[in-house]
């Protein structure tokens, strides 16, 4: 079984710094997705960024990226000039291949400060 | 773009009666939609693979007669939560991905209950 843990429940970071939320997850699966995903007070869920666990390079999207170490099963996401918009809660999440059946982690809430 | 569809956002209702809640798709259709649920302050939990023309997959510890899925359309999945009890309050999230497409998942807005 997969199983995923963000061991920050809160987080908080001033406007226009730099944020790293951590994620550690444990699977014997060797291709699978993870994600992070944000959920802001209207409880949409996001999508964030999406990384391929056969790709090696970090996966990127504008201010947001991650740092993807296989071997240690570690994905955390770094956002940069934070933005008062960015504020919401932040959920890891793992996914196997050919399903679209998401194991999430307990989430991180962001607050980002003026 | 794509779009699920929750209804209703918000639903009241006594204990001891039904709720049922549905999951559209708008835009595509949908072999396959997931049913979570979000306690306060708490993360998704999967409680169910709806199938089009088939059963639902349960995760374990769900209950399967408390927890009624049904996915008659392509577009449309519904979970009725029978005999509800104050403990099934919470908050219900579906999801779904175009299945002709390589197109990421969706989720619904979500729909809070509230059993009094």
């Amino acid at each position: 079984a997969q199983t995923v843990t963000q061991s920050q429940p809160e987080m908080s970071v001033q406007e226009a710094e730099t944020v790293t939320l951590s994620c550690t997850y444990d699977t014997s699966e060797n291709n699978y997705y993870l994600f992070w995903y944000k959920q802001p007070p209207s409880r949409q869920m996001i999508l964030v960024i999406r990384q391929e666990a056969y790709k090696q390079q970090n996966a990127t999207e504008n201010r947001f990226s991650v740092n993807f170490q296989k071997a240690a099963k570690s994905f955390s996401l770094k956002i940069s000039d934070s933005q008062l918009g960015d504020t919401a809660m932040y959920f890891c999440a793992f996914g196997l291949l050919n399903t679209d059946k998401l194991i999430f982690g307990t989430g991180t809430r962001l607050q980002v400060f003026p | 773009g794509a779009v699920v569809s929750q209804h209703p956002s918000r639903v009241i209702c006594k204990s001891g009666t039904s709720v049922k809640i549905e999951c559209r798709s708008l835009d595509f259709q949908a072999t396959t939609m997931f049913w979570y649920r979000q306690f306060p302050k708490k993360s998704l939990m999967l409680m169910a693979t709806s199938n089009e023309g088939s059963k639902a997959t349960y995760e374990q510890g769900v209950e399967k007669d408390k927890f009624l899925i049904n996915h008659a359309s392509l577009t449309l999945s519904t979970l009725t939560v029978t005999s509800a009890h104050p403990e099934d309050s919470s908050f219900y999230i579906c999801s779904a991905r175009d299945s002709g497409h390589n197109s990421p998942l969706h989720f619904g807005n979500g729909t809070r209950l509230t059993v009094t």
